[in-house]
Order: C-alpha cells, then structure tokens, then sequence
C-alpha cells in the first residue's frame, strides 16, 4: 500500500516570497503520478501541478514548480512571489497507473497561510 | 457549467438517523466519487463509480451505500449514522479512465452527527 506523507501542518509565509512544501512517498510501483492540490477556505479542491514519474523534468505551473526526486521519494511543491490568494491548505497525492480510474490517495495536508 | 454540485452544504443528524447526499455534475463525466476528509488525515474514497451502472468500494466504504442514478447524479446514503460519520464529503467527477483525466470536486456537504 502507498502512504503519503505531509510533515508541515502549517506554514506562514510574507507576500511575495517563496515557500516550500515537503511531500514524501512510499511505494513500490516504478511508475506512477504526484499531484498537489490547493483547498482554499471555500473547500473547493483546485488541481495545481502534477508530474509523471517517469519524466525528469519538473513540472511548473506559473508561480508553482514541483522539485520531485525519484530515489528519495520526494515531491516538493515551490510557490513562488506568494500572494494573499494562495492561503490554503495543500494536499500531496498520489496515484498508480493501475489505477486508472482514478484512485488518489492523499497526504494529510499542510495549510499555508501568506500574510501581508 | 456549475461544474459538480452537492446538497446539502451542511447537516446536523442525530445517531441512528438516516439520509442521503446529493452529488450531481453537468460536464457529461463518465466518472464519479465519493471522499470524506478528517482532520489530519486528508481525502478518503469511501465509493466510486467508473461509469454509469457501475459501482465500487473505495478505502472506507462501511456505514455507506451509493446509487449512480444516472450519468449525472451519483448520491451517498447513511443508512444508520453513527458520530463516527462526521466529516465533509466531497464528491468529484472524471471525463473517465487514464491518468490524464483531471478529478473535479464538488464544495463539500459538512455533516455532524450527534
């Protein structure tokens, strides 16, 4: 079984800089998919990145970048110049190919707050 | 397009009472499921549904039964509710199968159960 793990409960962080959350995984499977996703205080869950395991290249999204290391099982997301829009909770998740339809399993979360 | 669309948004039920959460979605998805999220333990499947006529069990479907109604509507019901069923649910739909497909979630049915 795969566990996704969220070490940040909660991190603040000043408009316009840049913070980091961690993401570790565990799995056997040597391909897979990561995904971050954004729950602001309205509960709508936003995708915002994801990234294959078998690309090297990291994934961006304007202000948002994943810096995913396969050996250690690490899937950082980098919000960058943070804007007071970005307070939310961010979930890791994680799904197997073999899962195609679509089973996501998700860290616990980590709630970013950007203060001005 | 509302997107995916849940009634209610919030419950209160006392133990033993039953009832049923309305999930529907308007983007001709094929697929269809069902979380809850705790606190400190993020999103859980309790059902899915891959395609219209089908359903399946997720990582915690007991104290739970779903109907895909139709291609659109897929609800959840407490049949007995217990104060271990209070959460938020989400239900989120898929265009369908392959990993490209992205999962659109719905706002949340916050639910207490006394």
């Amino acid at each position: 079984a795969q566990t996704v793990t969220q070490s940040q409960p909660e991190m603040s962080v000043q408009e316009a800089e840049t913070v980091t959350l961690s993401c570790t995984y565990d799995t056997s499977e040597n391909n897979y998919y990561l995904f971050w996703y954004k729950q602001p205080p309205s509960r709508q869950m936003i995708l915002v990145i994801r990234q294959e395991a078998y690309k090297q290249q990291n994934a961006t999204e304007n202000r948002f970048s994943v810096n995913f290391q396969k050996a250690a099982k690490s899937f950082s997301l980098k919000i960058s110049d943070s804007q007071l829009g970005d307070t939310a909770m961010y979930f890791c998740a994680f799904m197997k190919p073999t899962d195609s339809w679509g089973k996501l399993q998700f860290g616990a979360g980590t709630q970013v707050v950007v203060t001005p | 397009n509302a997107g995916v669309t849940q009634t209610p948004k919030f419950q209160v039920l006392k133990t033993g009472q039953s009832m049923t959460l309305q999930c529907a979605q308007d983007m001709n998805h094929n697929s269809m499921y069902w979380y809850r999220q705790d606190p400190g333990m993020g999103l859980r499947l309790i059902y899915y549904s891959a395609s219209e006529g089908t359903t399946d069990k997720g990582e915690v479907p007991n104290g739970y039964n779903v109907s895909r109604l139709n291609k659109r509507e897929f609800s959840l019901r407490l049949e007995s509710a217990a104060p271990s069923q209070t959460s938020v649910y989400f239900c989120a739909s898929r265009e369908g199968l392959g990993i490209y497909n992205e999962q659109f979630f719905g706002p949340g049915t916050r639910l207490t159960v006394l």
